[in-house]
């Protein structure tokens, strides 16, 4: 299996703009989570889903933050508008029920 | 929601040394992990335990449930051990929850 998959691997924007961060989980996981690294924060959970429906949003940091997964494959967070504070590396990860979870490589993304 | 200590927050060793990084949490939980973050930012399960012990390579892993506490040791350090150790837990303690992280350890092993 090609592991979790995410695109873009970098992205660089204005503030202001749509930013959309796209995840595709391993074959079989039915666990998808969106985490989001910062130097001040650490390592954060925004978002989970299970069997493609999402269990907890809490950590969404506000309402300019989403996230879909419209089906079993493919995830995507979109920040609008986006903002500077918003830098930071998104990962996603996917697991089976109570297993390990599998990081993908992570994005990028700067907000100017 | 679960909290998470990590100590120490830095270290730096010796190649050969013995190593050992810290990690207590406040709520209950089924299974706590270890995970090794690469200097390029990749992020690796190395365990996930939910009682005693599990060694892989160089690698062991123990967990207290009672004391909620947990520690990652390497034999043998080697300078590819230089890495930032996270310890994780589910952030209200079960199983298939999203994971609260520690702080993480920057491990540097010097040759």
């Amino acid at each position: 299996d090609a592991g979790v998959i995410q695109s873009p691997r970098h992205e660089v924007t204005e503030m202001g703009q749509e930013v959309t961060l796209r995840c595709k989980p391993i074959s079989g996981h039915d666990y998808l989570f969106w985490y989001r690294q910062t130097m001040m924060r650490g390592l954060e959970l925004l978002i989970y889903f299970n069997n493609n429906v999402p269990i907890d949003d809490s950590g969404m940091p506000e309402d300019r933050f989403s996230a879909k997964m419209p089906n079993a494959s493919f995830s995507t967070l979109k920040i609008q508008p986006s903002e500077p504070r918003d830098s930071a590396v998104y990962f996603c990860a996917s697991s089976l029920a109570g297993q390990a979870q599998y990081f993908g490589p992570g994005t990028r993304l700067l907000v100017l | 929601k679960n909290e998470v200590e990590q100590s120490p927050q830095n270290l730096t060793a010796q190649e050969g040394e013995f190593i050992t990084i810290n990690c207590s949490y406040s709520v209950g939980i089924s299974a706590l992990h270890w995970l090794q973050q690469h200097p390029g930012g990749g992020i690796v399960s190395l365990f996930m335990l939910s009682s005693g012990k599990k060694k892989h390579g160089r690698l062991i892993a123990t967990i207290n449930i009672q004391e909620k506490h947990s520690s990652l040791h390497i034999t043998a350090s080697h300078p590819r051990d230089s890495a930032v150790y996270i310890c994780a837990v589910p952030y209200s303690g079960g199983g298939a929850d999203g994971l609260t992280f520690g702080k993480g350890t920057h491990l540097i092993i010097q040759p």
